[in-house]
């Protein structure tokens, strides 16, 4: 079984800077891997699929990488709606990571 | 644009059924490249994927191994929606219940539509 862990477990960030989100997965999961972010009573959104692609709608500030067993989820400027849980996901056997949660500074 | 929405009572005892419906819009439960799951979240177990339901030529099912033995996921192509039943639930299986449609590679795909979710307390 893969285990996904995520690092910090919490961000606290002002408006306009940049985070930096990683996720862990014990073994390689190549690039399926996919970042999604939820906020208080909704479901989660996809932001990001296959390691990099951005899900339709999702602005450019929002940017993935990664490979193998280290990915990183990147937003380059906060935006006051940005702050929320973020969770990783490996598309194989759908594991979730336990999420990082980004709240203002 | 697809829309998934969900129906089912909130409250389950102990030892009985929980059954959960999702409605499509915007897309068949037949797709030939998409898969209809059922997602929980709590704060013990975290974002926990159950199982799903797709068609390639025939019906397949996929279960989760933490609830592999308890669950049934069914599709209903006369209304274009698929359900979950969990059997002998217990306060464990408290949590918030979600639809979602998956496409994309690896095994199980990626999650680009949610249903609203609904809380379902055992008590």
């Amino acid at each position: 079984e893969i285990v996904l862990t995520q690092s910090p477990g919490t961000l606290s960030l002002s408006p306009g800077e940049r985070a930096t989100l990683s996720c862990r997965a014990s073994q390689s999961v190549s690039s399926y891997l996919a970042w999604y972010q939820q906020k208080p009573g909704q479901a989660p959104r996809l932001l990001i699929y296959g390691t990099s692609s951005r899900a339709t709608g999702i602005p450019d500030r929002f940017s993935g990488s990664g490979s193998g067993t280290d990915f990183t989820l990147t937003i380059s400027r906060l935006e006051p709606e940005d702050f929320a849980v973020y969770y990783c996901q490996q598309s194989d056997s759908s594991h979730f990571g336990p999420g990082t949660k980004v709240h203002i500074k | 644009q697809v829309q998934l929405q969900q129906s089912g009572p909130g409250l389950v005892k102990p030892s009985q059924t929980l059954s959960l419906t999702c409605g499509i819009s915007g897309d068949s439960v037949s797709s030939n490249s998409a898969a209809w799951n059922w997602i929980r979240q709590s704060p013990s177990r975290g974002l926990e994927w159950l199982g799903r339901t797709y068609y390639r030529s025939k019906w397949y099912n996929d279960y989760g191994v933490s609830v592999k033995s308890r669950i049934t996921i069914n599709p209903d192509t006369s209304k274009n929606q698929f359900s979950l039943q969990l059997n002998s639930v217990t306060p464990e299986d408290t949590a918030v219940y979600y639809c979602a449609r998956s496409t994309g590679a690896g095994n199980i795909g990626y999650f680009h539509y949610w249903g609203q979710g609904a809380l379902v307390t055992v008590s």
